[in-house]
């Protein structure tokens, strides 16, 4: 089955603590991209990635780093977590930019 | 700063009825997509508009686009209650970089 998987769906943490959420696509596409969902906010995008080893900033890439090693796996590393990094977190990839995304079925982010 | 801003934030109607929501965004773009989600869960693509489109459709969906005016309109008609979801627009620029909008929360009922 063609998806994006996220890992972990929950998570509460402490300030500080670092952490990873991993992504992964098994349907060969080269786009892939991070978004948090805050309330009356919409997606907004963090990083999103091109290809393998083509990273770049979305509008709001502080706090967080990506990397993007192979294709089909896009990590989100939170070096050092803050209060307001709570929130919603989405994967998503396509095959190209601009194309129809598909969206894994997010990670909620608590920090403490 | 967001690209797509959605209009209105929240719509209620009745099965039957139609809704229709508002896309407007600032900058040039290659394609205008709408999205629906359901509850806290992840976004489901509905439709892809080109910059050189005008009009699409998709079942019981109509996407238009006005790029002189930077704005998208979708249209559900015949809503549903399994229609109860918010729907987002979102933008491309050349290089790559997808806003969307803060999403118009759609409410059907029976």
């Amino acid at each position: 089955e063609a998806q994006v998987t996220q890992n972990p769906r929950y998570l509460i943490t402490v300030t500080g603590k670092k952490l990873t959420v991993t992504c992964s696509q098994n349907m060969n596409h080269e786009y892939m991209s991070w978004y948090r969902q805050d309330p009356g906010l919409g997606l907004r995008q963090i990083y999103y990635s091109m290809n393998v080893e083509v990273t770049d900033k979305g509008d709001v890439p502080e706090g967080y780093k990506v990397s993007r090693k192979e294709k089909r796996n896009f990590p989100l590393i939170l070096e050092s977590p803050s209060p307001n990094q709570t929130s919603l977190y989405f994967c998503a990839s396509s095959f190209g930019k601009g194309d129809t995304q598909y969206f894994g079925p997010g990670t909620r982010l608590t920090v403490l | 700063s967001q690209q797509g801003e959605e209009d209105p934030q929240a719509l209620s109607i009745q099965e039957g009825e139609n809704a229709t929501m508002n896309c407007s965004y600032k900058t040039s773009i290659n394609n205008l997509q709408w999205y629906r989600q359901n509850s806290g869960r992840g976004l489901v693509h509905l439709i892809l508009i080109r910059s050189n489109e005008r009009e699409k459709h998709s079942g019981r969906l109509r996407v238009t686009l006005d790029t002189s005016k930077k704005s998208s309109s979708l249209l559900i008609t015949a809503s549903r209650a399994a229609d109860t979801a918010s729907y987002f627009c979102a933008t491309d620029d050349s290089w790559g970089k997808l806003q969307f909008g803060a999403g118009t929360q759609v409410v059907v009922t029976p």
